[in-house]
């Protein structure tokens, strides 16, 4: 099974500070297509999750610029240019290239 | 408006069944894959399994394989999933997701336990 490593496990940010939260894979997540099926995920206490990026540095429909993602092959990385009070959640990097699809364990998001 | 709106879920005593119904509107079912998603209290999101949008092929995780099916009703626009031989580790809320895991319904829970 492909391992999500994700950190860091929490992050402390004052609101207006950028956050950075990085996740690396055990192999790489380019698919057959040539696709990277590497997706950012976050879960707001008491909430479902929310997919905020896909394929790699996508965002989806309403979800703020201050979020970007980067990375390729194994190494990965989710930005907050500015955090604000709303992103406070545990966020999640999951791929859906290979079969079993993994998530990494999550990063905690708090204000400082 | 695109919804997914799960039920079927409760307590049950190991070893028995239960099967998870996710209703799903807003969007046209039969073109997208679908899965479940599982998240134990307080743990992170763990993969159950996924389905092609017709229906004909399936994908597991290795701790369920074998205990659980995934099926669907295109007709429906409905998504399963079938659940035997429960055992305590399986006690989590369970979500369905619209691939690529764009959508996510609220979940539902299962506790299994004597």
């Amino acid at each position: 099974d492909v391992v999500m490593t994700q950190t860091p496990v929490s992050l402390s940010v004052a609101i207006g500070q950028p956050a950075s939260i990085s996740c690396k894979s055990s192999q790489s997540l380019v698919g057959t297509s040539g696709k990277t099926y590497l997706n950012w995920l976050l879960q707001r206490p008491g909430q479902s999750p929310k997919r905020l990026i896909y394929l790699v540095s996508k965002l989806d429909s309403g979800i703020p610029d201050r979020f970007s993602g980067s990375g390729s092959e194994t190494d990965f990385t989710l930005k907050i240019s500015r955090v604000e009070a709303d992103d406070l959640g545990v966020y999640y990097c999951l791929q859906g290239t290979h079969f079993p699809n993994t998530f990494g364990a999550g990063t905690k998001l708090e204000l400082k | 408006e695109v919804q997914l709106v799960e039920s079927g879920g409760g307590l049950v005593q190991p070893g028995r069944s239960l099967k998870l119904s996710c209703a799903a509107s807003g969007f046209t079912f039969s073109n997208y894959y679908m899965a479940w998603v599982r998240q134990a209290p307080t743990k992170g999101l763990e993969w159950v399994a996924s389905i092609t949008n017709s229906g004909g092929s399936t994908y597991y995780r290795d701790s369920v394989k074998g205990r659980f099916t995934i099926s669907r009703d295109n007709a429906k626009s409905t998504l399963y999933l079938q659940m035997d031989s429960l055992r305590s580790e399986d006690t989590a809320t369970y979500y369905c997701t619209r691939c690529y895991f764009d959508y996510w319904g609220q979940g539902v829970m299962v506790t299994v336990s004597s």
